[in-house]
């Protein structure tokens, strides 16, 4: 049983679109983390989050972190091809629980 | 500078067999981590080395799962009498924490295992 559940499970959509995913944890962690991973590799980790009401960018990619530390979102800007994968978010207590995933695919 | 690796990158076995799968991590790293990621779902944690010893093990399935990492740097994860339901990407990854958890865990590109 994963303790974070994101959705959607899939989204596909255009390049130049916007796109929201979602995680939400029945717990609270010392920090959350999203990771992409690409088929035949590891994840990779994009950004820690920490604070409650944190929010973080990374380029095109906006990380919010919700005031009760349980809920973030990843929001990508202008989507490319180049970010298709597989989107996790995970509770950090030194060992990792992930969620299951979204599967972005940007078509070109 | 050379990221985690993990060998073989596919395993194919019958069920029954005995495997064992090996991680080598980032030089230095001091922290060992295995997850085993199923289809259609993100990895689940199985153990935790800190140098030598496993710090932590809860994850481990069952008595068939055993992992070892003997001189603090590369981890054997050894799977007994394997079932179909074993069949899995096994994930590795190290950190160079020493401790509380805080370290950043870079992962390996995994294992495959089937399992006829």
């Amino acid at each position: 049983t994963q303790l974070l559940e994101q959705s959607p499970q899939f989204l596909s959509i255009q390049e130049g679109e916007n796109l929201t995913v979602y995680c939400n944890s029945s717990s609270v962690f010392s920090s959350l983390q999203w990771y992409r991973q690409e088929p035949g590799e590891g994840p990779v980790l994009l950004v820690t989050v920490v604070t409650g009401g944190e929010v973080k960018k990374l380029k095109r990619l906006t990380f919010q972190f919700g005031d009760a530390r349980k809920d973030s979102s990843l929001h990508i800007t202008a989507a490319q091809p180049g970010d298709t994968g597989l989107y996790l978010c995970a509770g950090k207590n030194y060992k990792l629980s992930f969620g299951a995933g979204t599967t972005v695919t940007v078509r070109a | 500078g050379a990221g985690v690796s993990q060998t073989p990158s596919n395993k194919v076995t019958e069920k029954g067999k005995y495997v064992e799968l090996r991680c080598d991590p980032i030089s230095g790293h001091t922290a060992l981590y295995w997850y085993r990621q199923s289809l259609g779902q993100g990895p689940e944690f199985l153990i935790y080395f800190q140098g030598t010893g496993a710090a932590d093990d809860s994850g481990l399935p069952n008595d068939r799962f055993f992992a070892v990492r003997p001189e603090g740097s590369v981890s054997t994860l050894k799977i007994q009498r394997t079932e179909r339901g074993d069949s899995a990407v096994y994930l590795c990854a190290s950190s160079p924490q020493t401790s509380g958890g805080s370290g950043e865990q870079f992962f390996g590109p995994g294992t495959r295992l089937t399992v006829l």
